[in-house]
């Protein structure tokens, strides 16, 4: 059955800092992989996404990387801040039809100042 | 009003009480979506909605019944719930076909089920 796993449950790391979170699947060829942002008790909201035949993309302080080899993503945030701190989501999408979202559980960032 | 409004955020209810979930997306978006989010499971798709049509029920119990009357507006009725039901329900919209296939949730309507 398809899989996806986030590092660890709760990630803590010095302000200014480069976060790094991992996305790992297994059982899945999605056709990109997107990046969402959860704050607590709110809905999640969309970073970036990049697609199966680019392997990194950027958003100021954020940069995805994507190995369909590995099948592996990697978020990064640079120069973290405390304002960071939140649940980030990975997502396999794959486009046949309706749109199919895979979310992965989360990993829980604290940017500690 | 922006982006995709939810209703109420948070309920309470007794296992025989028949309530419902409102979602309201002002994006012009043309597939709406509901999730259920526990604690420490990854989110869960329920029903997707396209044009108006249910094209995915993921195998969800019958005590949930979704409604699309219009491209703009999704419900889930919700009736002799269970305590494990207990989470957060999301909606969201996309604009299927659209190169980004970008979600947009709303905040979310926290339900417990006493």
């Amino acid at each position: 059955s398809q899989k996806i796993e986030q590092n660890s449950e709760a990630l803590n790391i010095q302000e200014g800092k480069t976060a790094t979170l991992t996305c790992n699947y297994t059982n899945y060829s999605p056709a990109y992989l997107q990046w969402y942002r959860q704050d607590p008790g709110r809905g999640p909201v969309f970073l970036l996404l990049i697609r199966e035949n680019e392997k990194e993309k950027r958003k100021e302080r954020l940069k995805v990387t994507f190995d369909t080899t590995l099948k592996q993503s990697l978020f990064h945030i640079t120069a973290s801040q405390p304002a960071d701190s939140a649940t980030y989501l990975c997502a396999l999408v794959s486009t046949s039809g309706t749109y199919k979202y895979i979310f992965g559980t989360g990993t829980r960032l604290k940017v500690l100042a | 009003e922006t982006g995709v409004t939810q209703t109420p955020r948070h309920l309470v209810m007794g296992m025989t009480n028949k309530k419902s979930l409102k979602c309201e997306q002002h994006l012009g978006h043309n597939a709406m979506y509901w999730y259920k989010q526990s604690a420490k499971k990854p989110l869960e798709l329920m029903f997707v909605y396209s044009l108006e049509e249910r094209v995915e029920n993921n195998s969800v119990p019958s005590r949930f019944s979704p409604e699309c009357p219009n491209s703009s507006h999704l419900f889930l009725h919700l009736h002799t719930l269970q305590p494990e039901d207990s989470a957060l329900y999301l909606c969201a919209s996309s604009q299927v076909n659209l190169n980004t296939g970008e979600l947009f949730f709303g905040e979310g309507s926290r339900l417990t089920v006493l």
